[in-house]
């Protein structure tokens, strides 16, 4: 089974759609995370949380809303999205106690045209 | 913000030889832990040094963390075209981990 899966993998939509992208973890962790990964592979975080409760809300357009409705999901959902959103997105997941590893999703490649 | 930043950004060498990255970082850590992402894939982890760990081996892969510079390096010895990926650094705080921005190694056959 897989441990962060995201769905979908590819996304391409048009400007000024909203769409939203999924993330579940059966590993048990209690913080979850959303980072942004640009065509350059910049790994930039977007959203921690820990329990259902937003720990980081880095520097993001508040196009992006982070939902939470259990410990193990973490949706993202972006609004009026625009051509600058395109990149990959990844969940992870870790146990939020110091000195542990994070757990990474495949991705989702979000294309916006 | 980025945490860590890697140096070489790019990193070719011939199989067999070893592969030398290393990590800069601004702030106090709990530890610093290095990912491998392959191209099209999530990142996975290899290995965590704490903040009061000066070396950490794990098979092929050996790490140092030096505090009082900020800085750490991820040394792979006897490379294989299958360690063919980007190397991340990360460091942890409290829950937030923050990343660089990768050294992309190729090792060639």
């Amino acid at each position: 089974d897989t441990a962060v899966s995201q769905t979908p993998k590819y996304l391409v939509t048009q400007m000024g759609n909203d769409k939203s992208i999924k993330c579940e973890q059966n590993l048990g962790h209690d913080t979850m995370y959303w980072y942004k990964q640009d065509s350059k592979k910049f790994l930039k975080i977007m959203f921690s949380y820990n329990n259902k409760e937003l720990i980081i809300n880095e520097t993001v357009p508040n196009r992006f809303s982070p939902k939470s409705p259990d410990k193990a999901h973490l949706n993202l959902h972006i609004n009026s999205l625009e051509l600058g959103d395109s990149a990959v997105y990844f969940c992870a997941s870790s146990r939020g106690t110091p000195n542990t590893e994070a757990f990474f999703g495949q991705g989702t490649r979000l294309t916006v045209v | 913000s980025q945490q860590g930043e890697e140096d070489p950004q790019a990193l070719s060498i011939q199989e067999g030889e070893n592969a030398t990255m290393n990590c800069s970082y601004k702030t106090s850590i709990n530890n610093l832990q290095w990912y491998r992402q392959n191209s099209g894939r999530g990142l996975v982890h290899l290995i965590l040094i704490r903040s009061n760990e000066r070396e950490k081996h794990s098979g092929r892969l050996r790490v140092t963390l030096d505090t009082s510079k900020k800085s750490s390096s991820l040394l792979i010895t006897a490379s294989r075209a299958a360690d063919t990926a980007s190397y991340f650094c990360a460091t942890e705080g409290n829950n937030d981990m923050r990343f660089g921005a990768g050294t992309r190694l190729t090792v060639k056959p």
